[in-house]
């Protein structure tokens, strides 16, 4: 079946504007989680979905990043007034259910800022 | 923090050598151990896990062992062929979270 798919595939933004990272997960999975990898680094936790509500939030960098999964199926990543720091792979994953699950991961979302 | 340290790369390799790629990890407790790879213009998939200590991750010919005594999972491929050129991390996941080493990039060539 389909795996997780995200969208745009790659986006520059100037400094200062705001992006919108659409993430699909697998249908059916009720755990959505994103990722920061930045470059030459491993990924890093951003924030964690159980259905629709943002369980761990903890990861977020600024308060300029946000999430939200309304429906409890896409989820999107939100950065407001992006600077160049923000500029890395955003990776979404999704698993089936309960904490321990294998993760699927999406192909990732490569944010250029300059 | 839970945390993962693995052996930094690049490293190139023959086809048919043998591979070794290092992770220790730090953990307050008893994490499952990943090994995730990444080929080149694809997403993180998941090659290889174990649950607890001994237990032995394996998958496409690569193997790794939950070591509790020196803390390490370090993966291990007898013949390496050229379609194994990846990135590969290291992870372990503390409840729902994944922590990842910074990855060793792998180039094998014929």
């Amino acid at each position: 079946g389909a795996g997780v798919s995200q969208s745009p595939r790659y986006k520059v933004a100037k400094r200062g504007q705001d992006v919108a990272l659409r993430c699909d997960p697998i249908s059916g999975h009720v755990s959505l989680f994103w990722y920061q990898q930045a470059l030459g680094q491993g990924p890093e936790f951003l924030t964690y979905f159980q259905n629709e509500a943002q369980l761990d939030k903890s990861g977020l960098p600024s308060d300029r990043f946000f999430a939200e999964r309304p429906e409890g199926s896409v989820s999107t990543l939100k950065i407001q007034r992006t600077q160049q720091e923000d500029s890395a792979v955003y990776l979404c994953a999704s698993a089936p259910s309960g904490r321990t699950d294998t993760q699927y991961f999406g192909p990732g979302t490569r944010l250029t800022v300059l | 923090g839970d945390s993962v340290t693995q052996m930094e790369g690049p490293v190139t390799l023959s086809e048919e050598a043998f591979l070794t790629i290092n992770c220790t990890y730090t953990a307050t407790g008893y994490p499952s151990l990943f090994w995730y790879v990444q080929y080149p213009g694809e997403g993180l998939q998941l090659l290889l896990k174990a649950t607890k200590a001994d237990d032995k991750g394996s998958n496409k010919g690569f193997e790794a062992t939950y070591r509790k005594e020196t803390t390490s999972f370090h993966l291990e491929k007898g013949s390496v062929q050229v379609s194994d050129s990846a990135v590969y991390f290291c992870a372990l996941r503390d409840d729902y979270k994944l922590s990842f080493g910074a990855g060793t990039t792998v180039t094998v060539r014929a």
